[in-house]
């Protein structure tokens, strides 16, 4: 597709459950972001992955929360345990180049996950 | 650490107005800095970005942005509101690490 995308848009789940984030970035894009946007917040660096290299888990904010990316493309943000501070919206975002000064990154649409 | 501040979490402005949005930072190495915009039930989208390059940069849809290094500022400016800029506006710098760190968001609300 031509920008990043992200499924479902909504999720609502019960206090417990686990939840599946799912992000497909830009094609060819080789760095891949997901953050936290809470209500009245700025953005949460949570998880970041580049190419094949080890990812820097340094944002999430327990283990609770863990990321894959598959075959380099398309990644899932799993959150075990739900807990109603949990509830923000997910964004996830790639990225041409690898992190550096001037890279651009572009955002999908994110997800919405409410916990009651 | 780097820190980000927006001053004032809602902004308004009539139409045809001057926009003037704050952003601060603190930064110990020469910033990588950015404003990004998101409308209702979007991603957020680059603006502009400054790179150590020209200090005022031109983004899209008319905004401009001053980098001045004595005043550890970075606010977004736009000669003429439209309904159209109505959105949250958040302004972001890179750190030691070149990651993102967010200010907390401005909302611009567009008076008719």
């Amino acid at each position: 597709g031509a920008g990043v995308s992200q499924s479902p848009s909504n999720k609502v789940t019960e206090k417990g459950k686990d939840v599946e984030l799912r992000c497909d970035p830009i094609s060819g894009h080789t760095a891949l972001y997901w953050y936290r946007q809470s209500l009245g917040q700025g953005l949460e660096f949570l998880i970041y992955f580049q190419g094949n290299s080890a990812p820097d888990k340094s944002g999430l904010p327990s283990d609770r929360f863990s990321a894959e990316r598959t075959g380099g493309s398309v990644s899932t943000l799993t959150i075990q345990r739900t807990q109603q501070e949990d509830s923000a919206v997910y964004l996830c975002a790639s990225s041409l180049a690898p992190r550096g000064g001037t890279d651009t990154q572009y955002f999908g649409p994110g997800t919405r996950l409410t916990v009651l | 650490a780097q820190s980000v501040t927006q001053l004032g979490s809602h902004v308004s402005v009539s139409e045809g107005a001057l926009v003037l949005l704050r952003c601060n930072y603190s930064s110990s190495v020469p910033p990588y800095l950015f404003w990004y915009v998101q409308y209702p039930n979007q991603g957020l989208q680059l603006l502009l970005k400054y790179t150590s390059a020209a200090t005022l940069v031109k983004g899209i849809n008319g905004f401009e942005a001053e980098f001045k290094k004595s005043e550890t500022s970075f606010h977004l400016t736009k000669p003429s509101a439209h309904m159209s800029d109505a959105a949250e506006y958040f302004c972001a710098v890179k750190d030691s690490n070149y990651q993102l760190i967010w200010g907390a968001g401005t909302k611009l609300i567009i008076k008719p």
